[in-house]
């Protein structure tokens, strides 16, 4: 079955730049999605169609892609960046959605 | 403003059924793809699968197919979701989501239900 693969973890002071990666076989032809879900809280949109941030969504967050790799960038992270991140993409060209396995941002 | 609202936690016993409801408001019902996401205890997101409210029709992941049922009923806007033949490892919170009403054409499951606990238990 399809997999979308994230590192389970990653670690980052505050001020810096934090980098998480999503890959799958499928990302050249389909849009990614990244989410946020904080501990006891629904996930939250953070990014959507590779690129696109939603309004309200503070601009240290930025989506990339390229191949079979979509990245979500944190830049000048903050205490409050610590919570666990998602993406998501379609099975290739059917309605079908499929998640990574989540990164814990330390 | 989208709002998602799902049903309350729920206690259930091995074998039997669950069925969870999401109430929709904020936008055109029949306009965006629901969606039903499980998460296990201290796990991932996993698709469950989704409905198209317009015209009833669902996709389901392999994983919970035959096990499960996504129907909607128009006229209260609510979407549900049915999971029979429970077992333990079906203890999760389960969340309904939304495609993406104006501004957020495009996204998927961009709005997101508080969650509903159903715990397996004998």
């Amino acid at each position: 079955s399809y997999e979308l693969t994230q590192p389970p973890s990653a670690s980052v002071s505050p001020g810096q730049t934090a980098r998480i990666t999503c890959s799958g076989d499928a990302l050249p032809k389909q849009y990614t999605y990244w989410y946020q879900q904080r501990p006891g809280q629904a996930p939250v949109l953070l990014i959507y169609k590779d690129t696109e941030r939603p309004s309200g969504i503070p601009e240290r967050f930025t989506g990339s892609s390229s191949g079979t790799t979509a990245t979500l960038t944190i830049g000048g992270v903050q205490a409050e960046d610590e919570a666990d991140y998602y993406c998501q993409s379609a099975i290739n060209s059917t309605s079908s959605r499929v998640f990574g396995g989540g990164t814990k941002l330390t | 403003e989208v709002r998602l609202v799902q049903s309350g936690s729920e206690v259930k016993e091995p074998g039997t059924t669950i069925r969870v409801s999401c109430k929709v408001s904020g936008y055109t019902f029949g306009d965006h793809y629901i969606h039903w996401v499980q998460q296990a205890p201290g796990k991932g997101l996993e698709w469950v699968g989704l409905i198209d409210p317009e015209d009833s029709k669902t996709i389901y992941a392999e994983k919970f197919q035959g096990r499960v049922t996504i129907f909607a009923d128009t006229t209260t806007r609510t979407v549900y979701m049915e999971l029979k033949s429970l077992t333990y490892d079906d203890t999760a919170v389960y969340y309904c989501a939304a495609d993406g009403a104006p501004p957020l054409l495009g996204a998927t499951l961009a709005h997101w239900g508080q969650g509903t606990l159903v715990t397996v238990s004998s």
